[in-house]
């Protein structure tokens, strides 16, 4: 089953808006990444955040993480029309042994001119 | 420092077919991760390889398909006996020695794989 469950599935905003988008997982993590995907590509890599750290951030993004309630948030600040992209969260669950990482079904993000 | 590499990026066979998918790693990871991804859903992990030996195949399923990573050469995942169910997009990541948990993975542009 997937471990991740992001929040909204779509979002529309115009250039400019904050977006934010959220993450439920179900499990204890190592850690937790967030990943973009631009239509038909591969997944970039944003950001990565340990389970001992609670904010995290890099140049428009800030990723917030509170293991108690095992959600995680992505902010984007000021967005442009680059950011339009499909994002999503990945776990790294404790205890699972080997390297792989559990997906969410992502938030499509649109950025309207 | 050219990126993960993936061939072909478009692939179509039919039915009962064979699927070969080629997966090259970034310079200097020695470890490989296969993902699906069906339309509209997140990845799913399928197998996690190092050279020539396979970590992790909790993700496959249990027939037709297989995964290596030999010594020399890509890692391949082989789809056998293809079936429409198996269209998807394929995806392959690399990392350095990851440590402990999973760290930050780099993947390629992605494999589609449309069975007719």
């Amino acid at each position: 089953s997937q471990q991740g469950e992001e929040d909204p599935q779509a979002l529309s905003i115009q250039e400019g808006e904050n977006a934010t988008m959220n993450c439920s997982y179900k499990t204890s993590i190592n850690n937790l990444q967030w990943y973009r995907q631009n239509s038909g590509r591969g997944l970039v890599h944003l950001i990565l955040i340990r389970s001992n750290e609670r904010e995290k951030h890099s140049g428009r993004l800030r990723v917030t993480l509170d293991t108690s309630k095992k959600s995680s948030s992505l902010l984007i600040t000021a967005s442009r029309a680059a950011d339009t992209a499909s994002y999503f969260c990945a776990t790294d669950p404790l205890g699972q042994g080997a390297q792989k990482l559990v997906f969410g079904q992502g938030t499509r993000l649109t950025i309207n001119p | 420092n050219a990126g993960v590499m993936q061939n072909p990026r478009h692939l179509v066979r039919r039915r009962g077919q064979e699927a070969r998918l080629r997966c090259s790693p970034m310079k200097g990871h020695s470890h490989v991760y296969w993902y699906r991804q069906l339309p509209e859903e997140g990845l799913k992990f399928m197998v996690y390889l190092q050279k020539e030996n396979i970590i992790d195949e909790s993700g496959m399923p249990k027939e037709r398909f297989s995964a290596e990573f030999p010594k020399e050469g890509p890692s391949i995942l082989r789809i056998q006996q293809v079936v429409r169910g198996d269209s998807a997009a394929y995806f392959c990541a690399s990392s350095p020695n990851p440590g402990t948990g999973a760290g930050e993975q780099y993947f390629g542009p992605g494999t589609r794989l449309t069975v007719t």
